[in-house]
């Protein structure tokens, strides 16, 4: 059974950059099939895409967060990591990491998630 | 981008009832290649992240029980729970497929009434 699991801090300071990882069991992220990608939620709001990455290392962002946003993979260790730059308080929300069989979705298999928080 | 608004934004629905939740796309989100709707929804619990429940706006994903149902075309899209369950209760996301960036409905709240 395919799993995602994100990892990284869940407190960070406005300004900073923010670096979560999200690591697959069960599943090559080297496939040819899929997407790996993070989806984010501000608490008790909706869902924001942030961007995909294929296993090539060719990424897929939002255009919202593009000047901010870096998504890259280790297929190595089955993982792929999301860095978002200059972050501020309208950062902070679950970030979701998934996966999809197209560049937009949908997506199949998701990360439980994990909160960061952005704070001073 | 195209945006997906949900309606109503929460429902009550008594146990055993049909429950019908609305999504609109701001522009045809119809997928020429296949002749399919780039529509997908979402069920999501407290605590959890989103569950895939259809995509290409009918298809039902694996393991998905057969009271929900996707429907629609073009910019109109539904899903029905045809006889309501306690566990159904949840928020209720559309998503399109169809451009970058793919967007979310804003979310349905559903409850028992």
């Amino acid at each position: 059974q395919l799993q995602l699991q994100e990892s990284g801090p869940g407190l960070g300071k406005p300004s900073e950059t923010l670096s979560l990882t999200c690591t697959v069991s069960g599943g090559s992220i080297g496939s040819t099939t899929y997407y790996w990608g993070w989806i984010r939620q501000p608490p008790g709001k909706g869902l924001e895409w942030i961007g995909n990455i294929y296993y090539s290392g060719n990424t897929y962002y939002n255009p919202s967060l593009k000047s901010r946003v870096t998504i890259s993979v280790d297929t190595s260790k089955n993982q792929f990591t999301l860095k978002l730059s200059t972050v501020t308080a309208a950062d902070t929300a679950v970030y979701y990491c998934a996966r999809s069989g197209n560049v937009r979705g949908p997506f199949d298999y998701w990360g439980q998630g994990t909160l960061v928080t952005v704070s001073s | 981008d195209i945006v997906m608004t949900q309606s109503p934004d929460s429902l009550a629905v008594s146990l055993g009832e049909r429950a019908t939740i609305s999504c609109k796309s701001s522009q045809s989100i119809l997928y020429s290649s296949n002749n399919k709707n780039s529509l997908a929804w979402y069920q999501q619990k407290p605590g959890q992240p989103p569950k895939l429940l259809v995509s290409w706006a009918s298809t039902r994903e694996s393991g998905v029980p057969d009271r929900f149902s996707g429907g629609g075309s073009g910019t109109d899209f539904t899903l029905t729970i045809s006889s309501l369950q306690a566990e159904d209760v949840a928020l209720y996301y559309c998503q399109q497929f169809y451009s970058t960036p793919p967007t979310f409905g804003q979310g349905t709240k559903l409850a028992i009434k």
